[in-house]
């Protein structure tokens, strides 16, 4: 079946680690996007790549880092510089075109 | 930046009640799509609308966009404990932006 594959669904860090979440897809999507929920919050968007090697800073882009190198993948690193990084990410992919998103079961980080 | 707001942030209903989220621009929106979000799950999408006084429905579930583009509204018949969880509002311009989201509670 095809579908998003984030990794892991959960993660516990120290204070002062980067952390890297996995995004997979294998819908042959051209874009991807990276959108983190706090609770009673909506999504707010990170980053987002609509192609290869390519891909825009979102609302709240700060502390946050990604690479776009395959058109499967599009991994998100936490970095130390993110003040507040414990929330629920989610992952969400999209055809050119196509109206709507499909989305990962999401990872939810905790930094203590 | 374009932003959608949504209310109301909660519902409590009866089981059998109606329910109506709303979600409301200051600007002419190209379409709106509604997303599902099951607790501790993912949004899934449900529906996308593009013109002007579109009405579409799924079941129970009935989607309106306004004259004017600028407001949305997703209403509920008779609600079901399957239909526990929050319903956001977005628009799409090449980048999907959320509201805040509806969380709808239905007590059996």
């Amino acid at each position: 079946d095809g579908g998003i594959t984030q990794s892991p669904k959960y993660l516990f860090r120290k204070e002062g680690q980067n952390v890297t979440l996995s995004c997979e897809q294998n819908l042959n999507h051209d874009a991807m996007y990276w959108y983190r929920q706090d609770p009673g919050q909506g999504l707010r968007l990170i980053y987002y790549s609509q192609i290869v090697n390519d891909f825009q800073k979102g609302d709240i882009a700060e502390g946050y880092s990604v690479s776009r190198e395959k058109k499967e993948s599009f991994p998100l690193t936490v970095t130390s510089a993110q003040k507040n990084p414990t929330a629920f990410y989610l992952c969400a992919s999209s055809h050119q075109g196509a109206w709507g998103y499909t989305f990962g079961s999401g990872t939810r980080l905790t930094v203590v | 930046g374009q932003q959608v707001m949504q209310i109301p942030q909660y519902q409590h209903v009866q089981e059998g009640e109606d329910f109506t989220t709303y979600c409301n621009s200051s600007t002419t929106l190209s379409n709106i799509q509604w997303y599902k979000q099951r607790p501790g799950g993912h949004p899934v999408f449900l529906i996308q609308l593009v013109k002007s006084g579109e009405v579409k429905k799924q079941k129970r579930l009935t989607f309106q966009f306004g004259e004017a583009k600028k407001n949305s509204s997703l209403h509920i018949t008779a609600t079901q404990t399957t239909d526990v969880g929050t319903y956001f509002c977005a628009n799409n311009t090449g980048k999907l932006i959320f509201g805040q989201g509806t969380t709808l509670q239905v007590k059996p």
